[in-house]
This record gives C-alpha cells, structure tokens and sequence, in this order.
C-alpha cells in the first residue's frame, strides 16, 4: 500500500520567506510526527499528533514553526520568516496508535535550503 | 541527562561478514524498541522491533538483542550484503509520564566489498 508521502521533495528558498511543507499520512494511521534532520545528525523531536487531541509542540523550536493537521489526515508545518539555521530535511511518520508500541513509517522528506 | 546513544559512529565490515551495532539507552522506563535502517537520500525505514518483556528477537537476517540489566540494545545483520550500508538508529518509547520517542544518534555501517 501507499506509504507516508511529504512534498515537495526539495525547496529551496530565500531568507526571511515563509514555508509550507506538506505530509500526507498512511491511511488509517492516527498518529503522525514531525522531526528535523541535519546534515549528518540523528532526528530532532518537533510535534505530534494523535487524533483529535491536543498536539504534542514540546519540540518545536522557536514560534516561527507551527504545524496543523486537518481532518485527522493531511499535515502541514509551516515555518515563518525562515533563516540559514532553519536548513535541514524535514520529515514526517506516522503510526496506528501512540503509545502502543508500534513502529513509526516515515516518508523520504523535504530538503529545505535556506539560502 | 536522558539518551539513548551508540557505541560506535561508523562500522565498517567485509561483505559477508557479520554485523554488530551496539546502542544504550538510558532510562529502565522505556518498554519498546526499535531499529531503524536510513540510506541516503531516504527517510528512516523499519527494519525490526522488541518489547521489553523480551531479551532477543528475530528477523529475515536481523536479529535484536536487549539486555536490560545493562540497558543496552543491538542489532546483529547476518551475511552483511553491500545493500546494508546505510545510517542505523535505535530508538525508545517511553509511555510513562507521558508518551515519548527518543532516538540514537545513528552508526553508519559501510560494507566492503
């Protein structure tokens, strides 16, 4: 079946522009995550979502990131006024359920270059 | 402060040979273990998973190994093959005190032909 699918794959993009970066989930699945990765560097904990409860934004590093999911399926994180440091892969998983121990699927990601 | 980290940054092995990646964690709350294959270019894939009621598990090639003791994890590949060569992450999850995913590192295994 279809598995996690982020787009774009790449976005190159100015300082100071804002960015939307999209996540479609695995059918079915209730949860779905948000992480960073730098060049050469293990993943870095951004937001969580799990039904229609309150999302988990311990991660999320300053208030120019915000993330939204509609109707307990699309994702979008969306980041304001980007700068140099904001460069990375972005990436989304998703899983059936938090919190019973399932494993999380995750998409190829979206390379983002500020530039 | 709390982690779950590798032993080793980079592992390199003779194709055919097997594979040992090593990983420590840190808090004895964590209950579900997982390993995760990245190559480049890719997002993390799944390659194998254990519960904390158990000490080994096995797969097509991969076997886990957790010893809880020491609070260390590992993956073992079997007849390392020059696909292998990639990024691997262990991660936890925590579902004490609120749910959490923690994730190693990564140890970047190359295989030699």
């Amino acid at each position: 079946g279809a598995g996690v699918s982020q787009s774009p794959s790449n976005k190159v993009t100015e300082k100071g522009k804002d960015v939307e970066l999209r996540c479609d989930p695995i059918s079915g699945h209730t949860a779905l995550y948000w992480y960073r990765q730098s060049l050469g560097q293990g993943l870095e904990f951004l937001i969580y979502f799990q039904g229609n409860s309150a999302p988990d934004k311990s991660g999320l590093p300053s208030d120019r990131f915000s993330a939204e999911r509609t109707g307990g399926s699309v994702s979008t994180l969306t980041i304001q006024r980007t700068q140099q440091e904001d460069s990375a892969v972005y990436l989304c998983a998703s899983s059936l359920e938090k919190g019973r121990n399932q494993p999380q699927h995750f998409g190829d990601g979206t390379r983002l270059s500020i530039l | 402060g709390e982690s779950v980290g590798l032993h080793l940054p980079t592992l390199s092995v003779q194709e055919g040979d097997n594979s040992i990646i090593n990983c420590a964690y840190s808090n004895s709350a964590s209950d579900y273990f997982i390993w995760y294959k990245q190559e480049s270019g890719k997002g993390p894939q799944f390659i194998i998973d254990i519960r904390s009621n158990m000490d080994k598990r096995q797969g097509q090639r991969v076997t886990v190994l957790l010893n809880k003791t020491v609070k260390h994890l590992s993956l073992q590949i079997a007849a390392t093959q020059p696909g292998d060569s990639a990024v691997y992450f262990c991660a936890e999850n925590r579902n004490t005190g609120g749910f959490k995913t923690i994730f190693g590192a990564g140890t970047r295994l190359f295989v030699k032909a």
